[in-house]
């Protein structure tokens, strides 16, 4: 299947600083990209959709000036956590869709620990 | 928009036997149904999905039906083994935009 990576799997930052996460797709170009926050023991909760040289569209409920999202190119997603506070801590996770609308599937990045302190 | 539901949020089986896992979705626009499976820390894998067209797949051990009318989608899988012990969840979307995840089904199989 397809390849998404996902740097750096784990990160610790203080607070009130800014923390970014890369998501890449390495053998596929992804006009769409999906970042999900995850809690221990819960589901994988929508944040944004990411297009590729557009502005992301955020669900509702998630700050979009505290998770910036830029999707410069076809293979690159960046989630920044801005002045990032404890209750931010979490499981970060991209996803990536492949192929035409008409029939794709969407893969996973191996998802990144924050951590703030 | 689209809000899934999954039951039962903890299964626990025999090895050999058999486990189901149902979900059901409310936006009857949805046409495309995937099931991952996660462990723990790690990416969900996509073990199996079904798109509208059609009302069942398998594939080895594991299978999934679609009923389009009622809502709902469930997965079976069969002969559970120890390793099958994970998290699945469902999902559901409108041609894999804005996919909606259900709350998970944390399996655990029984040697």
């Amino acid at each position: 299947g397809a390849v998404v990576s996902q740097h750096p799997s784990w990160v610790i930052c203080k607070s009130g600083t800014s923390v970014k996460i890369e998501c890449r797709s390495l053998d596929f170009q992804a006009t769409t990209m999906f970042w999900y926050r995850q809690f221990p023991k819960q589901s994988l909760m929508l944040m944004a959709t990411s297009n590729e040289g557009s502005k992301a569209t955020y669900e509702q409920g998630v700050e979009k000036d505290k998770f910036l999202i830029n999707h410069a190119s076809l293979t690159l997603s960046t989630l920044t956590v801005t002045s990032a506070h404890p209750e931010d801590s979490s499981f970060y996770i991209c996803s990536a869709r492949t192929g035409t609308i008409s029939g794709n599937t969407i893969y996973f990045g191996e998802g990144s620990w924050l951590t703030v302190v | 928009g689209e809000n899934v539901e999954q039951h039962p949020s903890t299964l626990s089986v025999q090895e050999g036997d058999s486990a189901v896992i149902k979900c059901t979705y409310s936006d009857s626009a949805s046409n495309y149904f995937p099931w991952y499976k996660q462990e723990l820390g790690k990416r969900p894998q996509l073990i199996i999905d079904i798109r509208s067209n059609v009302g069942e797949k398998k594939d080895q051990r594991i299978a999934v039906t679609l009923n389009k009318t009622a809502k709902h989608f469930s997965l079976h899988i069969t002969e559970t083994q120890p390793e099958d012990s994970a998290v699945y969840f469902c999902a559901a979307s409108i041609q894999n935009n804005d996919m909606r995840f259900g709350a998970g089904t944390r399996l655990t199989v029984k040697p």
